[in-house]
């Protein structure tokens, strides 16, 4: 079974720039999650996607970040306009009612903006 | 969602068996503890999950004492490839609830 792909692996933009990044969960998870680590801090909670419904937004830390899951398959984290602050490691993460315990993370999107 | 505390970092020898603890005091009583494995540049991955008692698999051990105020994730005979930060989680896995990540436990594995 394939894994969690997230692309691109690394992605280094100016500020006010945009960027999109994507998320192929396992084939069938209805439970899509985003994660992100800036630099010297710990792993933080975004957004939680069950199917194509966002289950709970409440880590997203600004309307500049938009996240989509259209036809709850993969999903879009865009960042438009990008800031400094905004650098570092976005996971991503799925899981399935009645599946194999814990989430499975993909090896995340690097993401740093100059 | 419970706070859990665990050493920053803990260094060992190749054969030997590592003992990682996790304080999770104001774990609720539907709470499962759960343990993810991350390598740089890697996303953590799921090691194991438990509830009391003790669970095994083919890659550790957990053990919970009766009161799960605590856990106790071991590693038997490890090598220099378990070199990773470990994370303890505590949370109702039947909500699919977010992950709250702490600072984790970074094990250096030396020769």
């Amino acid at each position: 079974e394939a894994g969690v792909t997230q692309f691109p692996s690394h992605s280094v933009i100016e500020k006010g720039q945009t960027v999109t990044l994507r998320c192929d969960p396992i084939s069938g998870h209805d439970n899509l999650y985003w994660y992100r680590r800036v630099m010297g801090k710990e792993i933080k909670f975004l957004l939680h996607f069950v199917k194509e419904s966002k289950q709970d937004e409440s880590g997203m830390p600004n309307n500049r970040f938009l996240a989509e899951r259209t036809g709850g398959t993969y999903s879009t984290l865009k960042v438009q306009p990008a800031e400094l602050e905004d650098s570092g490691v976005y996971f991503c993460a799925s899981s399935q009612l009645g599946g194999a315990p814990g989430y499975t993370f993909g090896s995340g999107t690097r993401l740093t903006v100059v | 969602l419970a706070k859990t505390t665990q050493p920053i970092s803990m260094d060992s020898y190749e054969g030997q068996e590592v003992n990682i603890t996790c304080s999770h005091n104001n774990i609720a009583t539907n709470d499962y503890i759960t343990w993810y494995q991350q390598f740089p540049s890697q996303g953590p991955r799921f090691i194991i999950q438990g509830y009391k008692t003790k669970v095994t698999n083919e890659v550790a051990s957990l053990f919970i004492p009766a009161d799960r105020k605590s856990s106790t994730l071991s590693l038997p005979r490890v090598s220099l490839s378990d070199t990773a930060v470990y994370y303890c989680l505590v949370g109702d896995p039947r909500g699919f609830q977010k992950l709250v990540f702490g600072t984790g436990t970074r094990l250096l594995v030396s020769p």
